[in-house]
């Protein structure tokens, strides 16, 4: 597609359920990348995937949160044991890496909005 | 740990002003900074980005620079209109990643008609 996809773009849930986030990269896109929002907050960084490297997870907050590439394309972050500090927007974004003068420029999409009640 | 700062948290302007947005970072080992904007209930979008070689980038009225020495980049908006009201984020890659971005609080900008 033209741009990241993510889905579900709203997604309400009851404390102590799993949810699953997808996102699709750009077409051709290395790099991914899982940020979280929270409200007043600034943008956190979770997980980056590149290639077929192993993940950097430094970023992710506890073992209930995992995230998955498959094929080098999709992804999905998975919350488990949902709790209400969970409740933020998560954006997934990416870019190609090492390609010149484009440098590091990465391509966020519009995000999931997670409320847990 | 890359802290990154952006003065002021909020700029209220009449249309046509030209403005700066500020930015400041503490560790100056960075690979790039990067100026994004954030329109309500949206993802951001990449206005430009400044590898640590260079000293600034333009696109159109938007011109950011880059000063590593100080720790500090600058956005400046010329000639503003109500359609650049958004909220303005830069971000410095931390931790020896060129990747790992570390982003501002963001500066909440409305231009006034």
């Amino acid at each position: 597609g033209a741009g990241v996809s993510q889905s579900p773009s709203n997604k309400v849930t009851e404390k102590g359920k799993d949810v699953e986030l997808r996102c699709d990269p750009i077409s051709g896109h290395t790099a991914l990348y899982w940020y979280r929002q929270s409200l007043g907050q600034g943008l956190e960084f979770l997980i980056y995937f590149q290639g077929n490297s192993a993940p950097d997870k430094s970023g992710l907050p506890s073992d209930r949160f995992s995230a998955e590439r498959t094929g080098g394309s999709v992804s999905t972050l998975t919350i488990q044991r949902t709790q209400q500090e969970d409740s933020a927007v998560y954006l997934c974004a990416s870019s190609l890496i090492g390609q010149g003068d484009l440098g590091n420029t990465i391509y966020f999409g519009e995000g999931s909005w997670l409320t847990v009640v | 740990k890359q802290e990154v700062t952006q003065i002021p948290a909020a700029l209220s302007v009449p249309e046509g002003e030209n403005l700066v947005l500020n930015c400041s970072f503490t560790d100056s080992a960075i690979y790039n900074l990067q100026w994004f904007r954030q329109d309500p209930g949206k993802g951001l979008t990449s206005l430009l980005l400044i590898q640590s070689s260079q000293r600034e980038q333009t696109s159109g009225r938007l011109n950011a620079s880059l000063d590593k020495s100080s720790g500090r980049s600058t956005l400046y908006i010329a000639a503003s209109q109500p359609g650049d009201s958004a909220t303005y984020l830069c971000a410095a890659d931390s931790g020896g990643s060129n990747y790992k971005l570390t982003f501002g609080k963001g500066t909440l900008l409305t231009v006034n008609p």
